[in-house]
């Protein structure tokens, strides 16, 4: 297994562009998230999806959409990049199972920059 | 809403010793998850150690324990037998009882190894 892919590592958007961060896992799993992480902060939700065709937002879901059309893939859209946006991203994926088998795996990460 | 806190920005220890990180939180739920999650300079975002806040019994993975007081709402990380490769950014993290796809972070704290 792969685990959980993220593609681009790197990228540098200027100001009002747009761009798609893809996610993807191999191990079936039903939820995955996103996150981003700021210097001197943990990770925040950005949006989740239990399933696909079901997602919802999380704690900074604004600038931000999100579709899930196929278990394995949760892309993050950028629709106007702002340099607020500048961050770390991760992707992160879990089984439905409950108790401490529901465990997230994460990604590597994608750096962005926007000037 | 749930809240995490760690308040070490910062702590270094020698190789061999012990060192304990501190983390606290906030949630009005009776039944949660807690984990320690290491992130290295690779920022690869990796599981150390998981809890279920209706067991007393404290987790233990290796040279990794915690100390895990429900009633003070706190969740300590004990490395024991400190090694180089344990310096990195550790992060506390909460997540409510069947939804660990939306975990809360604290701050993180960064350690670092002498040796």
């Amino acid at each position: 297994n792969a685990g959980v892919t993220q593609t681009p590592k790197f990228q540098v958007l200027k100001t009002g562009q747009s761009m798609t961060l893809q996610c993807a896992q191999d191990m079936n799993h039903e939820y995955m998230s996103w996150y981003r992480q700021d210097p001197g902060m943990g990770l925040r939700l950005i949006h989740y999806s239990v399933g696909a065709g079901i997602t919802d937002q999380g704690e900074v879901p604004n600038g931000y959409n999100v579709s899930r059309s196929t278990t394995e893939d949760f892309p993050l859209r950028l629709l106007s990049a702002a340099p607020s946006q500048t961050s770390v991203y991760f992707c992160a994926s879990r089984r439905r199972a409950s108790g401490l088998k529901d465990t997230q795996y994460f990604g590597p990460g994608t750096r962005l920059t926007v000037l | 809403a749930q809240t995490v806190t760690q308040s070490q920005p910062e702590m270094s220890v020698q190789e061999a010793e012990t060192v304990t990180l501190s983390c606290t939180y906030d949630t009005s739920e009776s039944n949660y998850y807690l984990f320690w999650y290491k992130q290295p300079p690779s920022r690869q975002m990796i599981l150390v150690i998981r809890q279920e806040a209706y067991k007393q019994q404290n987790a233990t993975e290796n040279r990794f324990s915690v100390n895990f007081q429900k009633a003070a709402k706190s969740f300590s990380l004990k490395i024991s037998d400190s090694q180089l490769g344990d310096t990195a950014m550790y992060f506390c993290a909460f997540s409510p009882q069947g939804g660990s796809e939306k975990l809360v972070f604290g701050k993180g704290t960064k350690l670092t190894e002498n040796p």
